[in-house]
């Protein structure tokens, strides 16, 4: 079974705290993604690594970067949390193609930032 | 950008009753997904349908697709209070290989 991890269910930040959120994926999947959920906007791609240290921005990168140094492992790095940065943040992988592929999601951290 | 946008944005239905949620799109694809949210937790895929499919089943849920409408439905049959949950199409944007583009959802209620 393909198994996403990450490393928090709940987290609490406090503004302008450098936050950091990994995401763990025992697959040897290509792509890694992180996602925020907000109510009424879905789902919003922040960021996607086709391979290590390969990354590409998706539609909100701002206030955020990523690091993929191992395969199986993406980190979503908040530099200055803000309390807009307040979301569910969800980490998927998947394998690489010409087109999508299932893409496996972790459980979600829910990131609360006073 | 948001590709798929879902319809309804709820449902409430009583168990056994059938499900229909649709999907539609801007740009032409290579395939679209239908994936299901339980409150709270990660996305789990259900199903995946080519864009040169009509029509994909998978236990009970059958998942259909119009390219020249743009535009997908999901029914799920004889619906369970277990089936409780939101549900997202995702669609892929052609060139951008492996990235996929998600609705907002349609959330669903069976009622027991």
């Amino acid at each position: 079974d393909v198994k996403v991890t990450q490393s928090s269910r709940y987290l609490v930040k406090r503004t302008g705290e450098k936050v950091f959120l990994e995401c763990v994926q025992d697959m040897d999947h290509e792509n890694m993604f992180w996602y925020r959920q907000d109510p009424g906007l879905g789902l919003r791609l922040i960021y996607f690594s086709y391979d290590v240290k390969m990354k590409e921005k998706g539609d909100i990168p701002e206030g955020y970067s990523v690091s993929r140094e191992k395969k199986e492992r993406f980190s979503l790095i908040l530099e200055s949390a803000s309390t807009n940065q307040t979301s569910m943040y969800l980490c998927a992988s998947s394998l690489w193609g010409l087109s999508s592929y299932e893409q496996y999601f972790g459980p979600g951290t829910r990131l609360t930032v006073t | 950008s948001q590709q798929g946008e879902e319809d309804p944005q709820a449902l409430s239905i009583q168990e056994g009753e059938n499900a229909t949620m649709n999907c539609s799109y801007k740009t032409s694809i290579n395939n679209l997904q239908w994936y299901r949210q339980n409150s709270g937790r990660g996305l789990v895929h259900l199903i995946l349908i080519r864009s040169n499919e009509r029509e994909k089943h998978s236990g009970r849920l059958r998942v259909t697709l119009d390219t020249s409408k743009k535009s997908s439905s999901l029914l799920i049959t004889a619906s369970r209070a277990a089936d409780t949950a939101s549900y997202f199409c995702a669609t892929d944007g052609g060139a951008n290989a492996g990235k996929s583009t998600f609705g907002d959802g349609t959330t669903l209620t069976v009622k027991p």
